[in-house]
């Protein structure tokens, strides 16, 4: 699975957009790029994912470059609930798993 | 719907004692993992079974860890003994068949050995 390089921290202020950049330059041709945040103490929680194509759900969106080798997580409108570690992970079928393999993450202050 | 269920969401324990940790997958779901979390690893995963099978074995630190998963809806992993070093916390993810679909988490087992 391709590693993956995230900032270790951000902040952003409330009501505004919050993007999280994410490096994967050695992500392959079928790795998937996974975005999960962990609120603390309790488990992770999925986000979103995209193999190739931009994708958007009702939490948040996945902006992937042409060339596949980083991505940008936005949050569009950042709320103090917001404030977690989120993790970048890409992980694909090579493998035949689908395995997920976790860094440290960015953690993510929303601040008043 | 329910998510992944575990329990007990809290442990603590004498090391030498056996601890069982259970997870419920969503149901549904034919794609178990176990993960361990502490400050100076973060997240790792121990083991993880497709349609009950363990498929991939190589993150159980050692002899003293064990996973079972006698059918769809059931898993266990116990240490025997536990040692102070296991103290972290535990948790248990599913997923659909397709293994790019994403894997959902429970709350996690914080377990402490004394």
């Amino acid at each position: 699975d391709a590693k993956t390089t995230q900032p270790t921290s951000m902040d952003c202020a409330e009501g505004r957009a919050a993007n999280l950049p994410c490096n994967h330059s050695t992500i392959s041709g079928n790795e998937y790029v996974y975005w999960y945040r962990q609120i603390h103490s309790q488990g992770p929680q999925y986000i979103i994912h995209g193999l190739k194509n931009n994708e958007t759900n009702e939490m948040a969106s996945l902006i992937i470059t042409e060339d596949r080798k980083s991505s940008t997580l936005i949050l569009p409108h950042a709320t103090l609930r917001d404030t977690a570690v989120y993790y970048c992970i890409a992980s694909g079928l090579s493998s035949n798993t689908g395995k997920l393999i976790f860094g440290q993450g960015t953690t993510l202050q929303v601040k008043p | 719907d329910a998510g992944v269920i575990q329990s007990p969401r809290h442990e603590v324990t004498e090391m030498g004692q056996e601890v069982t940790l259970r997870c419920k997958p969503i149901s549904g779901h034919n794609s178990l993992f176990w993960y361990r979390q502490t400050m100076m690893r973060g997240l790792e995963l121990l083991i993880y079974f497709n349609n009950n099978v363990p498929i991939d074995d190589s993150g159980m630190p050692e002899d003293r860890f064990s996973a079972k998963m006698p059918n769809a809806s059931f898993s266990t992993l116990k240490i025997q003994p536990s040692e102070p070093r296991d103290s972290a916390v535990y948790f248990c993810a599913s997923r659909p068949g397709a293994s790019n679909q994403p894997q959902h988490f429970g709350d996690g087992t914080r377990l402490s050995i004394l």
